[in-house]
């Protein structure tokens, strides 16, 4: 099993929809949770941590389920901006820190006019 | 003012020869590492680099040789490239190991063509 898995999409949405994606993660040790965002052909950028008691950001909320092993986004009033690849990201590392990261493959999010 | 810069953007380059990518940070972090990203989209880490001691080495070729100056840059070398190369390599930092946000601030990223 890998050890964080998405569905790579594309996701084709109506602008202004709600659009919803999950990230799987194997290892129940897991520390702590985040969500990025990579534009195409550009480099990817945090867009929000994830939280045990989840967390909203703007049009952008993040949960996470620890008994499924899973974290979500919510995407609400979607925008033509918000077309990009999102990174589930995991940290694996005792200590908190960059150093344990493992990034899932991405879901691919195609806002349509 | 880029926080990482990395050079070249683009580099086009024939099988066996060697190459190097230069990365700099201005953000007075600590960790550096190297990520390649290939041609499914899958980003996966090669080295990471703490005040000039590797703290990472994933299962990379020892073709691959990660070079530190200082702590705020992180150049790769890699020596007699493969077609399997081909790649984006971004350079990228983070604050001190330990702390919480595990947010990584990445450069543009160096597109590596092995023809």
């Amino acid at each position: 099993r890998k050890e964080v898995e998405q569905d790579p999409g594309p996701f084709n949405v109506p602008e202004g929809a709600t659009v919803a994606f999950n990230c799987t993660y194997s290892n129940s040790a897991s520390q702590s949770f985040f969500w990025y965002r990579q534009d195409c052909r550009k480099e990817p950028k945090l867009l929000m941590s994830v939280y045990s008691s989840g967390n909203e950001d703007g049009r952008f909320t993040a949960q996470l389920n620890r008994a499924s092993q899973y974290i979500s986004l919510l995407i609400r009033d979607s925008k033509l901006s918000d077309s990009a690849t999102y990174l589930c990201v995991v940290n694996l590392g005792s200590g908190g820190g960059a150093d344990g990261l493992t990034f899932g493959k991405g879901t691919h999010l195609i806002i349509q006019p | 003012d880029t926080a990482v810069s990395q050079t070249p953007k683009y580099l086009v380059t024939q099988m066996g020869n060697d190459k190097s990518i230069k990365c700099e940070q201005n953000l007075g972090h600590d960790t550096m590492y190297w990520y390649k990203q290939d041609s499914k989209k899958f980003l996966k880490i090669m080295f990471s680099y703490n005040n000039k001691e590797l703290i990472i080495n994933e299962t990379v070729p020892n073709r691959f040789s990660p070079k530190s100056p200082d702590k705020a840059h992180l150049n790769l070398h890699i020596n007699s490239l493969e077609l399997g190369d081909s790649a984006v390599y971004f350079c990228a930092s983070s604050q001190d190991r330990g702390h919480d946000t595990g947010e990584l601030f990445f450069g543009e990223g160096s597109r590596l063509t092995v023809l």
